[in-house]
């Protein structure tokens, strides 16, 4: 298994502004996965976090708007930037645990209000 | 990716067994079925995965039937605290090697006193 930190939990933000949402895990990690989930809908990821290298983004997002980092294998943030009313949305991270099957783990996100 | 199809909402009544039915045609030969709740202000959370025929643990079963174009999740004797998304997703065999899930757009649960 594997626990995720996120941080911070919630935050409610002036538009322009840029927040930058942590994740920590308790493990060693190749990938980390940043999603977004917007009010009453599904996971959408935006990225994929490799350590060492820039990451990859999904069809719709991009870096400039979105910059993330992956320092080491266990840590990774995401940045909102420029921050509009339609980025407001939890942002989640979440990550595999070890084994032959595909079981991931999430954090308990961050909730984002864009005001 | 394989696509799901579920139902986006069903209602149960406490002590009842739910099954909530998903659909994935194009399911490939390596992928596995994944089943994942999420409880409002909450990260997804594990469930159940399998591959074929008949999968239980302490918090469901998964039936899955030979041609595997389809699976059912069964919650057995639901309760209030049931009350949730269900997310059922279908994709490969890690392997070691990390591979991003893609969600559906899920059944919300309501489980009724």
């Amino acid at each position: 298994s594997a626990v995720i930190s996120q941080k911070p939990s919630r935050d409610i933000c002036q538009r322009g502004t840029s927040l930058t949402i942590q994740c920590q895990v308790d493990s060693q990690v190749t990938m980390m996965f940043w999603y977004r989930q917007q009010p009453g809908q599904s996971l959408t990821l935006i990225a994929t976090a490799n350590q060492g290298s820039e990451a990859t983004y999904e069809s719709g997002f991009v870096i400039d708007k979105f910059p993330i980092s992956r320092p080491n294998l266990t840590f990774s943030t995401l940045t909102v930037s420029n921050m509009s009313p339609e980025d407001s949305s939890i942002y989640l991270c979440s990550v595999y645990g070890t084994g032959l099957n595909t079981e991931a783990f999430f954090g308990q996100g961050t909730r984002l209000t864009v005001v | 990716l394989a696509k799901t199809t579920q139902p986006i909402s069903m209602d149960s009544y406490e002590g009842q067994e739910v099954n909530i039915t998903c659909s994935h045609n194009n399911i490939a030969t390596n992928d596995y079925i994944t089943w994942y709740q999420q409880f409002p202000s909450q990260g997804p959370r594990f469930i159940i995965q399998g591959y074929k025929t008949k999968v239980t643990n302490e918090v469901a079963s998964l039936f899955i039937p030979a041609d595997r174009k389809s699976s059912t999740l069964s919650l057995p004797r639901v309760s209030l605290s049931d009350t949730a998304v269900y997310y059922c997703l279908v994709g490969g065999l890690s392997s070691g090697s990390a591979r991003q899930l893609t969600f559906g757009s899920g059944t919300q649960l309501t489980v009724l006193p």
